[in-house]
């Protein structure tokens, strides 16, 4: 099975600064990754498909790249709405899917 | 609106069984692959369960740790997917969250808020 492993775990930062996440697969993956924020106590939802898509109404600020293993997302300027965790996820195969561990976003 | 409204969450002992559901409206249910995913206490989300647009559900897939003890499944004129949870485990303690997928190229756009099974060992 496919493992993807998210980098940080925890990441601390201030509002306006460019945030980037990491999501690292155990093997080269198609184009089928996703971007999830989560806040406390909500559904996630989802901001990024296919490695690059935003997502409806997502802001500008959040954008994702990447290929074969290594993934990322970025927001340009953190704000104060994006303090939130994020999981990346390989929806490749309809038989299986995978989550990232996640990444949590914290005020510095 | 769309709309994904969980009930049947509670507490049970290790063994027991337990089955979830989840109301859709809002839009063409038949249209979407459906999936369950669960979030257990302070952890990240794990993918559970997914089953195809078909009224038969004849496309069904699991996570490992839980393939013959869980069923998904979908009744098409009802507008409802389900599952069926059997030997429940104290690690399958968690949020669980039905959710839609139109397949690709997007991902998983509209969930629902969650039900809490909890394993009260």
């Amino acid at each position: 099975d496919i493992q993807m492993t998210q980098s940080p775990s925890t990441l601390s930062a201030s509002v306006g600064d460019r945030v980037t996440i990491t999501c690292r697969a155990s093997q080269s993956i198609s184009t089928w990754l996703a971007w999830y924020q989560q806040k406390p106590g909500q559904a996630p939802k989802l901001l990024i498909y296919a490695t690059s898509s935003l997502d409806r109404g997502v802001p500008s600020r959040f954008s994702g790249s990447g290929s074969g293993t290594e993934f990322t997302l970025t927001i340009s300027s953190l704000q104060p709405d994006d303090f939130a965790s994020y999981y990346c996820q390989h929806y490749g195969d309809y038989s299986t899917w995978t989550f990232g561990q996640g990444t949590k976003v914290e005020v510095k | 609106e769309v709309q994904l409204v969980e009930s049947g969450g509670g507490l049970v002992q290790p063994g027991g069984s337990l089955r979830l559901s989840c109301a859709a409206s809002g839009f063409t249910f038949s249209n979407y692959w459906m999936t369950w995913v669960r979030q257990a206490p302070g952890k990240g989300l794990e993918w559970v369960a997914n089953i195809n647009q078909r009224t038969s559900g004849s496309e069904k897939y699991y996570v490992a740790s839980v393939k013959g003890r869980f069923t998904i499944s979908r009744d098409n004129a009802k507008n409802t997917l389900s599952l069926e949870m059997n030997s429940l485990r104290d690690e399958d303690t968690a949020v669980y969250s039905c959710a839609r997928w139109p397949v690709w190229p997007t991902a998983v756009e509209v969930w629902c808020q969650g039900t809490v099974v909890t394993g009260s060992s």
